[in-house]
Formats: C-alpha cells, sequence, structure tokens
C-alpha cells in the first residue's frame, strides 16, 4: 500500500539550528504537503508542492519535491523554541481522494 | 482567509448520550473531510464528502453519522459512543477533491472524551 516514511520519530536541537526532514515512499507521489502540528491544535499547513523538483520558500521554512517523485524533504533555519511540534508529511498519489500522511517528527528546540 | 472552524473546542459525553459536532468553512470548498486522531498518531480518515454527497466512509462504525447540510457546514453525530473513541476529531476542507485541488486545511479540532 501507499505508506510515506518519516523518521527519526524525535529530534532534538539548539535553538538557532538549521534541521532538516524528509519523507519517503516506495510509490510515485503527485502532490507533497507539510504541517505542523502543536499539542491539542489542528494540523496548519506549512508548505504545498505541486510538480517534481519543485523548490517552495515560507519564511524560514523550505520545501522540495523530489524529482523522482518518491521524496520530499522540508529544513528549517535557523530555529526558534516555537518551531517546537509535530511536522507531518502528506501526499496524493492520484490514486484515490485519499491523502495519506507520514507517521510524524517531534521537534524539540532547546534554548 | 483559510479558516476552518469548530465548535465545541472540548466535549465529555456519556456513553448513552447523543451529541453533535460542528465544523464551517467560508473559502467556496466543495470537499470536507472528518478524521479522528488519537495522541501522537496521523489523523486516520473517517469521511469524505465532495460537493455536499459521501463520497468515501472507511468503514465507520454506525455510532458515527456524518451530515452536510450545505457546502459551508459539516456537522458530525455521535450516539452511543465507547470510551476508546475518545480522541482529537479534525475536520479539514479542499476546493475540491483529487492531488492539484486537494489541498486540506484542518480545523483546531474537538477533543472529545468518552466516560
Amino acid at each position: 500500500g501507499q505508506q510515506l516514511n518519516q523518521n527519526p520519530q524525535s529530534m532534538f536541537i539548539q535553538e538557532g539550528e538549521d534541521v532538516s526532514m524528509n519523507c519517503t515512499s516506495s510509490s510515485i507521489f503527485n502532490t507533497w504537503l507539510w504541517y505542523k502540528q502543536d499539542p491539542g491544535e489542528g494540523p496548519v499547513l506549512l508548505i504545498a508542492l505541486y510538480k517534481a523538483g519543485e523548490l517552495t520558500s515560507n519564511g524560514r521554512l523550505t520545501a522540495q519535491f523530489g524529482i523522482t517523485r518518491k521524496d520530499s524533504f522540508l529544513n528549517i533555519s535557523a530555529s526558534i523554541p516555537s518551531d517546537v511540534g509535530i511536522y507531518f508529511c502528506a501526499g496524493y498519489t492520484g490514486a484515490n481522494s485519499k491523502l495519506t500522511f507520514g507517521k510524524g517528527i517531534t521537534l524539540s528546540v532547546r534554548p | 482567509d483559510t479558516e476552518v472552524t469548530q465548535t465545541p473546542k472540548h466535549l465529555v459525553m456519556g456513553m448513552t448520550n447523543k451529541k453533535s459536532l460542528k465544523c464551517e468553512q467560508h473559502m467556496g470548498h466543495r470537499a470536507m473531510y472528518w478524521y479522528k486522531q488519537k495522541a501522537k498518531k496521523p489523523p486516520e480518515l473517517m469521511f469524505v464528502y465532495s460537493y455536499e454527497k459521501l463520497s468515501i466512509n472507511e468503514s465507520v462504525p454506525s455510532r458515527f453519522s456524518p451530515e452536510c447540510p450545505n457546502s459551508s457546514l459539516l456537522n458530525l453525530h455521535l450516539h452511543a459512543l465507547q470510551p476508546e473513541d475518545s480522541a482529537l476529531y479534525l475536520c479539514a476542507s479542499s476546493p475540491s477533491t483529487g492531488t492539484s485541488s486537494g489541498t486540506q486545511y484542518f480545523g483546531p479540532g474537538t477533543r472529545l472524551l468518552v466516560l
């Protein structure tokens, strides 16, 4: 089936550091979405990617749609305490209208 | 405006109660979704409405009953729930379904506790 792999489950970084997280699959995806979720809140859309090779930025965040269409990465530069949360990748394969989610990466930022 | 609103924010109910969760969006989106999310897990799809018609039911127990009164509103009626149904219930909307127009925007969720 369609699965999105996000590893590791948790990441710990120092405030001010850059961090990169990726999302991989054995299936081809046509759309990649990156969400951040704070405790008790709904996921917030960070970046949406629609074309292979596409590189998109949103402030300190940059994400890329892999050219093989089987992966995507998200970079956060100069991390700050409010970057703490769970980061989910998600995507569509085009086989149906269901969004596939990765298991998420919990990011902790040490001041 | 990319806002999806959900009420109530928190809900505590007994196993014999009937309650409803409400979701609203004014972005002109024609697809709306219900998800269930357990702590530290990704959202699990429950239902998809496309153009006000139920298009996907992920084999959800009948104690959960969705309703889409119009293109802006989505309800989830709850009856005779079990304690294991306690979770964060998320509503989402997208312009349409499918890859290029299916970018989903989530509401803040309803935290449900079943006693």
